[in-house]
């Protein structure tokens, strides 16, 4: 089945302590892209990756790292998590984004609340 | 910077009514995207309408788009309680990134 996986899907921690949420998709997409949803702010872009080892910044970078090693993982790292950065987390990829005709796959999402 | 936005943020109807909902956008765009996510789930892909196109159905979902006026339609017809879910209307940034941006979605609530 095809799908975006995120790991782990909820997430109680404290601040400063480093944090990754992993990502995963077996569709072999190269486009990958990380969001966070507030309430009343809709969903903001985070990072997001054209492919392989192309990563870049969204909206709201700040705070968080990813990297994309291999086509299908592209994890969020966290490296010193504060109380700001509780939100509900989406990862999602796409066959490609330059086009932008791709519809974009999403996870289940991953709820953080850092304490 | 939001480029599409929804409206309205909140639609409450009877199962078996019509459903609209509404996205207008600021710039040129070549295509337009809907998403459905269900309480505490994902964004789920609906349907995505090209710029040359005015009209297009997906089962009980039509879309319209009319690029002069910058905005978007989205009607669920014969609506059922499993509909009950937030709406968003996605269009593509024009910057390097290519992204997708999203709207801050409609509330639509479905009554049994």
């Amino acid at each position: 089945e095809a799908q975006v996986t995120q790991n782990p899907r909820y997430l109680i921690t404290v601040t400063g302590k480093k944090l990754t949420v992993t990502c995963s998709q077996n569709m072999n997409h190269e486009y990958m892209s990380w969001y966070r949803q507030d309430p009343g702010l809709g969903l903001r872009q985070i990072y997001y990756s054209m492919n392989v080892e192309v990563t870049d910044k969204g909206d709201v970078p700040e705070g968080y790292k990813v990297s994309r090693k291999e086509k299908r993982n592209f994890p969020l790292i966290l490296e010193s998590p504060s109380p700001n950065q509780t939100s509900l987390y989406f990862c999602a990829s796409s066959l490609r984004q330059g086009m932008n005709n791709q519809p974009q796959h999403f996870g289940d999402g991953t709820r953080l609340s850092i304490l | 910077s939001q480029q599409g936005e929804e409206d309205p943020q909140a639609l409450s109807i009877q199962e078996g009514e019509n459903a609209t909902m509404n996205c207008s956008y600021k710039t040129s765009i070549n295509n337009l995207q809907w998403y459905r996510q269900n309480s505490g789930r994902g964004l789920v892909h609906l349907i995505l309408i090209r710029s040359n196109e005015r009209e297009k159905h997906s089962g009980r979902l039509r879309v319209t788009l009319d690029t002069s006026k910058k905005s978007s339609s989205l009607l669920i017809t014969a609506s059922r309680a499993a509909d009950t879910a937030s709406y968003f209307c996605a269009t593509p940034y024009t910057g390097a990134n290519s992204k997708l941006t999203f709207g801050k979605g409609i509330t639509l609530s479905v009554r049994p």
